[in-house]
């Protein structure tokens, strides 16, 4: 099975900031990548998919990049509603594995 | 607007069946462009795949839990279920049931687009 692994685990940002979570896979994955931003006690909302894809109503401010073992997600501009748990999942190969979360909160 | 609705018990014995059901409004569970699955989150933990399947009735189960897991449809109620059997105090979880856009999969494997609320089921005697 594939191992997701992301960074840092956790941070603290201020608002405005720009912000870059990175995930990486055990094994390549093409772009078969989705991220999810969750906030407490709420399920998780899907970001991007197939890597950098905008799912839609997602605000331009988060962006995608990587393909194969490495991604990054980025929030251009952190915005008070953006602090969250954020994470990637593989759907490469079964099963789909998810990351073990980085969270964002604030400074 | 697409809304997925997990209903069942909050408590389930030790070795006895977890069993949750997942009521979809909105849109269709017959659409031949989703698979519909079950993913779970254990208290204060990260998030775990558990299967998926089409409206036809194919699955898919994660392997660590494939001995234990039953995802079975009702389209004429629009509804998809969940059984965990032989479940221990590490089943305990929030259940989500989620849609899966069918034409993005990998060999089954997808992502999820639309997720329900969550419900929490604790094992405990």
């Amino acid at each position: 099975a594939i191992r997701m692994t992301q960074s840092p685990s956790s941070f603290s940002a201020s608002t405005g900031d720009r912000v870059t979570i990175t995930c990486r896979a055990s094994q390549g994955i093409s772009s078969y990548l989705a991220w999810y931003q969750q906030k407490p006690g709420k399920a998780p909302k899907l970001l991007i998919y197939a890597a950098s894809t905008l799912q839609s109503g997602v605000p331009s401010r988060f962006s995608g990049s990587g393909s194969g073992t490495d991604f990054t997600l980025t929030i251009s501009c952190l915005q008070s509603e953006d602090f969250a748990t954020y994470y990637c999942q593989q759907y490469y190969s079964y099963p789909p594995a998810f990351g073990p979360g980085t969270k964002v909160d604030i400074k | 607007q697409l809304q997925l609705q997990e209903s069942g018990p909050g408590l389930v014995k030790p070795s006895e069946t977890l069993s949750l059901t997942c009521t979809v409004s909105g849109g269709s569970i017959s659409s031949s462009s989703y698979y519909w699955g079950w993913i779970r989150q254990p208290p204060g933990k990260g998030l775990e795949w558990i299967g998926s399947i089409y409206y036809s009735g194919s699955t898919y189960y994660n392997p660590s839990l494939k001995s234990r897991v039953t995802i079975s449809v009702d389209t004429s109620k629009n509804q998809f279920s969940l059984k965990l059997s032989s479940v221990t105090a590490a089943d305990t979880a929030v259940y989500y049931c989620a849609r899966h856009p069918h034409w993005d999969c990998s060999g089954g494997s997808c992502y999820s687009d639309y997720w329900g609320q969550g419900t929490l089921v604790t094992v405990s005697s």
